[in-house]
């Protein structure tokens, strides 16, 4: 019965580099949704996918930055040229639609 | 203006205390309110999650919502060191159940 997986867990990269974050939702979900976590702060939201299409992405930065969610395999944030305020928590939540999300143990990316 | 706002804190209790946790909020759509908890460096887990205005019990914890008052409370009965974490609101509107707005967190410490 696993729950909402996130991976890398950890992701180190330079200024200028493409970091790809991978978040597959639970069993019999299909509304997937990413937030970043800045340290001492709450969560906001980024973007609101179900299977190959993009419902909200009022959170999302507008360059640089994109989600996808295939019919197939899990849903990708991307995020192109990293820069150092890019570092943060990646967190990616999963619900069958009736509101409540479950989340998954994020994606910490440091930017050097 | 933040959309939603939560009591700061850091909080920090004996054990078997009473714990209080407080956001208010602007946004008269809201409907749906949750209360996340999340240890250090772990993704947020759900604790309650109630519709609308009224209380909802489990276990030792208990949710009041006000809509009147714009005012939603977490409420922590005989508080354990295991309590220990930072407690995020959260609330999404009747219209788009996917996106939730979150408060920024208030750390809880129980003493033994």
């Amino acid at each position: 019965n696993a729950g909402v997986m996130q991976n890398p867990r950890h992701l180190v990269r330079r200024r200028g580099q493409e970091a790809r974050l991978r978040c597959s939702p639970m069993k019999g979900h299909s509304h997937v949704y990413w937030y970043r976590q800045l340290p001492e702060e709450g969560l906001k939201f980024m973007v609101y996918l179900q299977k190959e299409n993009i419902i909200d992405e009022s959170g999302m930065p507008k360059e640089r930055f994109s989600a996808e969610f295939p019919k197939e395999g899990p849903s990708i944030l991307r995020i192109q040229q990293v820069v150092r305020g890019d570092s943060a928590a990646y967190f990616c939540a999963s619900s069958s639609g009736a509101g409540e999300q479950f989340f998954g143990p994020g994606t910490r990316l440091t930017v050097l | 203006q933040k959309e939603v706002e939560q009591d700061p804190g850091p909080l920090s209790v004996p054990e078997g205390a009473i714990v209080s946790l407080n956001c208010t909020y602007s946004n008269s759509a809201f409907q749906y309110f949750m209360w996340y908890r999340q240890y250090s460096r772990k993704g947020p887990e759900l604790l309650m999650y109630t519709y609308s205005s009224g209380n909802k019990e489990d276990g030792r914890f208990t949710a009041q919502v006000d809509k009147s008052s714009k005012y939603i409370s977490l409420f922590i009965r005989d508080s354990q060191p295991s309590d220990s974490a930072t407690y995020l609101c959260a609330m999404s509107s009747n219209t788009n159940a996917g996106k939730s707005t979150f408060g920024d967190g208030t750390t809880l410490t129980v003493k033994p």
